[in-house]
């Protein structure tokens, strides 16, 4: 099993510009999430999801957009990148209560 | 809303115990976590602890939970130079586990040799 893999690693854009972070989970979870993590901030969800089909905000989702239109996937939108969008992104997977499963993680940096 | 709190430093020498400490506010919170960060990685998962326990040891960690008090302690016995890391304290508020976790801050733990 390769848990939950995100890509890309790193990334650079210019202000205005979109992308999509990917998180792929071969562990037929039903949870999964989206966080930054910040300097001194820990980790914020910005969005989260219960299964196919539905999602929903967490503390700081504005300026990006989530689908899950299988259990496997769950892409991150950016629509039109900003710096304070300047940080590393995790992804997780999880069924419950026995903790959560990361990623590896995106750094991206807006300029 | 929920806020898990944190110190951000602790330092220990190598070979002494390590006790580090997160208070929560959420109290009908069902799980409690603790991660660990190494620089440049992702977060492993370390421990938890059901909100029913009071204590749970495995190998060199144990984890103690006051309720009452809602606090959280992980104590790192016998502290190794990889154990230097950042330490997330996180908890499921009431959603139970669907809608994401809460976390602290982070405590940097530096080791001394």
């Amino acid at each position: 099993n390769a848990g939950v893999t995100q890509t890309p690693k790193f990334q650079v854009l210019k202000t205005g510009q979109s992308m999509t972070l990917q998180c792929a989970q071969d562990m037929n979870h039903e949870y999964m999430s989206w966080y930054r993590q910040d300097p001194g901030m820990g980790l914020r969800l910005i969005h989260y999801s219960v299964g196919a089909g539905i999602t929903d905000q967490g503390e700081v989702p504005n300026g990006y957009n989530v689908s899950r239109s299988t259990t496997e996937d769950f892409p991150l939108r950016l629509l039109s990148a900003a710096p304070s969008q300047t940080s590393v992104y995790f992804c997780a997977s999880s069924t419950g209560g026995d903790g959560y499963t990361f990623g590896s993680g995106t750094r991206l940096t807006v300029v | 809303g929920e806020d898990v709190e944190q110190s951000l430093f602790l330092s220990v020498r190598e070979g002494d115990s390590s006790v580090i400490n997160c208070t929560y506010t959420d109290s009908s919170s069902t799980y409690l976590y603790w991660y660990k960060q190494e620089p440049g990685a992702g977060l492993q998962l370390l421990t938890y602890i059901f909100s029913n326990m009071d204590m749970k040891q495995d190998q060199r960690l144990t984890v103690l939970l006051n309720k009452k008090d809602k606090h959280l302690s992980l104590r790192i016995a016998d502290t190794q130079t990889g154990d230097s890391a950042i330490y997330f304290c996180a908890e499921i508020p009431s959603g139970g586990g669907a809608d994401g976790l809460t976390f602290g801050k982070g405590t940097h733990l530096i080791i001394q040799p």
